[in-house]
């Protein structure tokens, strides 16, 4: 059974530009939620898409956006980039719609220069 | 606002050891998440805890919850190299509010 793949797994941009990150979880995986993992804040909550929707989202600016597409796939997009956006953009997939075990990808590791 | 601890945050320990990282958290839940993750890597998925009094094991790896505590164990037995690794905890408030809540994870570090 494949699982969660994450695209790209690296990219650079610059300060003022903006980015999409892409996601596909496991199949029959119905829900996706976002987290952004830095060194100084640690793992936090972005949002969580379940069957198109968005259910939920953390404490984060509305510079970050996300949708999830009718196969489950989910992308996030930030725009108008900021050095501090600077992270390891991690992606979970799980069955239900609640928080379920979660399976995480590998991650894409972006960085703002 | 739920508040995740994690402690010790760093812990380096002989091989042969057996040592426990605490996870406090600070409102009711009864689904907690153990994962690892390896640098530069995902989190794994280890353990999930869905009730008072639950207990898993895997190998060396051991996971405890107490509801009522609100306070969750990882005990690892008779320490390997291979352990190595960032230990994070996770709680679910439940209804799907904010997704999973993480603690600041323990980085350990097992000597040969």
């Amino acid at each position: 059974k494949a699982g969660v793949t994450q695209t790209p797994r690296y990219l650079i941009k610059t300060r003022g530009q903006q980015v999409t990150l892409s996601c596909s979880p496991i199949s029959g995986h119905r829900s996706v939620s976002w987290y952004q993992q830095t060194p100084g804040q640690g793992l936090q909550f972005l949002f969580e898409y379940f069957s198109e929707t968005q259910r939920n989202k953390g404490n984060f600016p509305g510079r970050f956006s996300g949708r999830q597409f009718s196969n489950s796939r989910s992308e996030m997009n930030v725009s108008t980039l900021e050095l501090g956006d600077s992270a390891l953009y991690l992606c979970a997939s799980s069955w239900g719609d609640r928080s379920y075990e979660q399976y995480f990808g590998p991650g894409t590791r972006l960085t703002v220069t | 606002e739920l508040k995740v601890e994690q402690n010790p945050l760093f812990l380096s320990m002989q091989e042969g050891k057996n040592y426990t990282i605490y996870c406090n958290y600070s409102t009711t839940s009864d689904r907690l998440y153990w994962y690892r993750q390896d640098p530069g890597k995902s989190l794994e998925s280890l353990f999930v805890l869905l009730s008072n009094g639950a207990v898993k094991q895997e190998g060396r790896l051991m996971a405890s919850l107490d509801t009522k505590a609100r306070l969750s164990t990882l005990h690892i037995t008779a320490a390997v190299h291979d352990l190595s690794a960032t230990y994070f905890c996770a709680v679910d408030e439940g209804g799907g509010a904010d997704g999973l809540t993480f603690g600041k994870g323990t980085h350990l570090i097992i000597q040969p």
